[in-house]
């Protein structure tokens, strides 16, 4: 596997559920990125890490809980989530915090009924 | 604050005419700006990026700090150049903001 590869690709889950997202990354890089994608807004930033730690978190509910135990993998915990929270999750990577040059996953696409 | 416009939701051209997807930026600091692109069944990848100054694949954007515009540009379209197109703007070196998208469809 090269890249960055998410799972799963397609979620469905109920309110009360409890689930999580996972990003691996397999660059070398020292940055990994969740973005959320609805319809008809931009890709919004949802947290930035670096090296494990967080270094943004752009103002998301703490229904959605990341977590990066090492560089090369990110994960988003979903608990409690609102049918609004439905939307493509992309997870991206680069070299380092800011580096413009990202390199996306293919999303995971989340349904909360 | 820091953001990104892009006004046409959908630019329509035919086989071999310019395109220019427009792109404006608001940014109290020294702006770093790229273009990304999204093809059908792909992931979103990078096309360019203004300090590079190239061209990739026949596209070129330029950076105006006084319109605060990153246009994208290409003399002749290519039906392969159908793609969505996002313009995305550095936020103080830690991460992208990106604009909403436009999409480009290129017909013969």
């Amino acid at each position: 596997e090269t890249g960055v590869t998410q799972t799963p690709r397609h979620l469905v889950m109920g309110m009360t559920n409890k689930k999580s997202l996972k990003c691996e990354q397999h660059l070398g890089h020292n940055a990994m990125y969740w973005y959320k994608q609805s319809a008809k807004k931009p890709l919004e930033l949802m947290f930035v890490y670096s090296l494990e730690e967080r270094v943004e978190n752009n103002s998301v509910p703490s229904r959605f809980s990341p977590e990066c135990p090492n560089s090369s993998h990110l994960f988003l915990h979903l608990h409690t989530l609102q049918p609004e929270d439905s939307a493509l999750y992309l997870c991206a990577s680069s070299q380092e915090p800011g580096h413009g040059e990202l390199f996306f996953g293919e999303g995971s696409r989340l349904t909360v009924l | 604050a820091q953001r990104v416009t892009q006004p046409e939701k959908l630019l329509s051209v035919f086989k071999g005419a310019p395109v220019e997807l427009k792109c404006n930026y608001s940014y109290s600091g020294s702006p770093e700006l790229f273009w990304y692109v999204q093809y059908s069944r792909q992931r979103l990848q990078l096309l360019l990026r203004h300090i590079s100054r190239e061209s990739i694949k026949g596209f070129t954007a330029d950076l105006n700090k006084g319109e605060t515009s990153f246009h994208l540009k290409k003399p002749f379209a290519q039906e392969e150049d159908s793609a969505m197109y996002y313009c995305a703007l550095n936020k103080a070196g830690t991460a992208l903001i990106f604009g909403k998208g436009t999409t480009l469809s290129v017909s013969s």
